[in-house]
């Protein structure tokens, strides 16, 4: 079955910290996997995808396929990305744009 | 370049009623589904559709109906609303996987609909 668990749903960092958003998901197909953004009271915004391998606002991620691990990164982070992040799957080829989502990191970064 | 439009954004409902969100997109995309974001549930799938004329359930689909007579449109009806189904609901749209024109598997979101049922 498909699950993706973000085990953090508050994580707070002060201004130029690292930050690391946790996502571990299982799924018997080819997954692949995503982090959308949403700032307060707006769209989910598409943040990144692993099969792009771009590094967006400074965010980065790496699937691990071993841990079965999709961690957001950065390495210094900013007022402004504080907002809720959403770790979601879907399977390549098969369920055609169904997303599973985490239950969600809210990130605060204080100044 | 509207891409996927929901409408209303606000409305409040009185248990017992019903009422239907539109969500239309003009990207010709086959895929179209609608979710509900509640607090610490993150975003749950509530029916989606592969094209014009197919639809299926998702995760939470009771209370609600869809229908998708066109290509661009995506209703979701709540027939009989309850303060359970107060929540945010999103629709999303996506090229399917095989066309080969898309950019990938990006699924994009409309800006929310905020439901209240009181």
């Amino acid at each position: 079955a498909q699950r993706v668990t973000q085990p953090e749903k508050l994580l707070s960092v002060f201004k130029g910290a690292p930050v690391e958003l946790k996502c571990n998901y299982s799924y018997s197909g080819s997954p692949e996997l995503f982090w959308y953004v949403q700032y307060s009271r707006q769209r989910l915004q598409l943040l990144l995808r692993h099969i792009s391998r771009e590094s967006i606002k400074g965010f980065t991620a790496d699937l691990n396929k071993g841990e079965t691990s999709f961690h957001l990164k950065k390495p210094f982070a900013q007022e402004e990305d504080s907002a809720m992040y959403y770790c979601a799957l879907t399977g390549r080829g098969s369920t055609l744009g169904r997303l599973y989502f985490g239950r969600g990191t809210q990130l605060t970064v204080w100044p | 370049n509207a891409g996927v439009t929901q409408t209303p954004k606000f409305q409040v409902l009185k248990t017992g009623q019903s009422m239907t969100l539109q969500c239309a997109q003009d990207m010709n995309h086959e895929y179209m589904s609608w979710y509900r974001q509640d607090p610490g549930m993150g975003l749950r799938l509530i029916h989606y559709s592969v094209g014009a004329g197919i639809t299926d359930q998702g995760e939470v689909p009771n209370g609600y109906n869809v229908s998708r007579s066109t290509t661009e449109d995506f209703p979701l009806r709540l027939l009989s609303a309850a303060p359970s189904q107060t929540s945010v609901y999103f629709c999303a749209s996506s090229y399917s996987h095989d066309n080969p024109s898309s950019s990938g598997n990006t699924i994009y979101f409309g800006e929310g609909s905020w439901l209240t049922v009181v």
